[in-house]
């Protein structure tokens, strides 16, 4: 059973442009979380969806950052016009459950460098 | 809001010496509470978790950490530390009522020198 897989697994974009993070869930797993990991900081929580619905984005930035699990395919973070403050590692999870005390199963991450 | 704190942000052992690596949480509420670790170059994978029942929580590789709740703290332990535990460790707490999202504090790293 494959894990958690995201791609790519390192990205560098300019400022100003768009970058692309992808998620593929564990087989089974139809909930999805994302986690950002600044430098020297711990991750911090962006959004949780399931497939087609996003269910609490309360840790995203209101501005350039959007996400979504389509009913097929991989869950997508996306963010607009990027900045260097954007750089850091991008982390998501998978899990079986709704949240509560479900064990929730981590990528690789994708670490994100704006130059 | 929810925070974790871990006190200690880098720490250095030799092997067999003992380690006790404190996490404290700001939660009034039920909690589930989880300690993660991050070996050089790999992904984050779950060490050991408490949901209810007995606070003395035991994992893999021989970690351990207790719930005391009082104190809002879910120290993680190890009698003996060997060189392959040097890795990042990271505490996180989710709340019952929420999404089950995960607050995680800023991370411990461990250095154990062979």
């Amino acid at each position: 059973n494959a894990g958690v897989m995201q791609n790519p697994r390192h990205l560098v974009r300019r400022r100003g442009q768009e970058a692309r993070l992808r998620c593929s869930p564990m087989k089974g797993h139809s909930h999805v979380y994302w986690y950002r990991q600044l430098p020297e900081e711990g991750l911090k929580f962006m959004v949780y969806l399931q497939k087609e619905n996003i269910i609490d984005e309360s840790g995203m930035p209101k501005e350039r950052f959007s996400a979504e699990f389509p009913k097929e395919g991989p869950s997508i973070l996306r963010i607009q016009q990027v900045v260097r403050g954007d750089s850091a590692a991008y982390f998501c999870a998978s899990s079986p459950n709704p949240g509560q005390g479900e064990t929730q199963y981590f990528g690789p991450g994708t670490r994100l460098l704006v130059l | 809001a929810q925070s974790v704190s871990q006190h200690n942000h880098h720490v250095i052992l030799s092997e067999a010496a003992s380690l006790e690596l404190g996490c404290n949480y700001s939660y009034g509420g039920t909690v589930n509470l989880f300690w993660y670790v991050q070996y050089p170059g790999q992904h984050l994978q779950l060490l050991l978790k408490y949901f209810s029942g007995d606070p003395l929580v035991k994992g893999i590789k021989g970690f351990e950490a207790e719930f005391i709740k009082s104190k809002f703290s879910f120290n993680l332990r190890k009698p003996s530390v060997q060189w392959s535990d040097t890795a990042e460790y990271f505490c996180a707490v989710n709340a019952r009522s929420n999404t089950g999202k995960l607050i995680f504090g800023q991370g411990t790293t461990l250095q154990v020198k062979p």
